[in-house]
């Protein structure tokens, strides 16, 4: 079955540091790749969404890029702020297809703390 | 705010009892799903209603059911609770791409 690999956490970053999460995954086929993030006390929120070999999913100076080859879908920001402390969530799921859900699987969490 | 609500926020019940958690989707959502996330499993998904139907199942307990009302808003009855049943229950809304979640309901089962 499908699966998401995320690197263990807690990441510990100062303020201006350049960010790497690092997310990879099983699956078959072409699955849609996703990162979620969770601000202290709040549900998940979508980040950015990629749905194809080599796009490129960015929002609020975040970036991921849908690799195939090392199916691999690293989340990157070239400089952190205190409020992008969170937990990040790499996702997949299933390519769209008629009928049915697209069951959404969830890696374990990143810990972010950044500290000024 | 996603505009997901969910209700209680806090849950503190005893083995063996039954509860009932509330969502109320993002307006003009059809879809509700409902996550269950715990320390050693994280995020696991349960159920999928969609429209009134069940559209989906994932790893729920036949313990817990859902249903989803005329009004769209869902609940998730939870029964004979273990202490392992403690965790945070979410319950999103929007399309399988792009899910709106609520705030979550903290279940503590002593």
């Amino acid at each position: 079955g499908n699966s998401v690999t995320q690197m263990e956490g807690p990441v510990t970053l100062s303020e201006e540091a350049f960010l790497t999460i690092n997310c990879t995954y099983t699956a078959t086929g072409y699955p849609s790749l996703f990162w979620y993030v969770q601000y202290p006390g709040e549900g998940l929120q979508l980040l950015l969404k990629a749905t194809k070999a080599d796009d490129k999913g960015s929002n609020k100076g975040f970036e991921a890029t849908y690799r195939k080859e090392t199916t691999s879908f690293h989340l990157e920001k070239g400089s952190v702020q205190v409020s992008d402390s969170a937990v990040y969530f790499c996702a997949l799921s299933d390519p769209p297809h008629s009928g049915g859900y697209q069951k959404v699987t969830f890696g374990t969490g990143t810990k972010l703390q950044v500290i000024p | 705010d996603s505009g997901v609500t969910q209700t209680p926020k806090h849950l503190i019940t005893a083995t063996g009892q039954r509860v009932t958690l509330r969502c109320s989707p993002r307006s003009g959502d059809l879809s509700v799903y409902w996550y269950q996330q715990s320390l050693d499993q994280g995020l696991q998904f349960l159920i999928q209603y969609y429209n009134g139907e069940e559209r989906a199942k994932g790893n729920i307990l036949e313990r817990f059911s859902a249903q989803q009302f005329p009004d769209l808003h869902s609940e998730l009855n939870l029964s004979s609770l273990e202490l392992g049943d403690s965790a945070l229950y979410f319950c999103a809304s929007g399309h399988w791409d792009t899910q709106y979640f609520g705030p979550g309901t903290r279940l503590t089962v002593l």
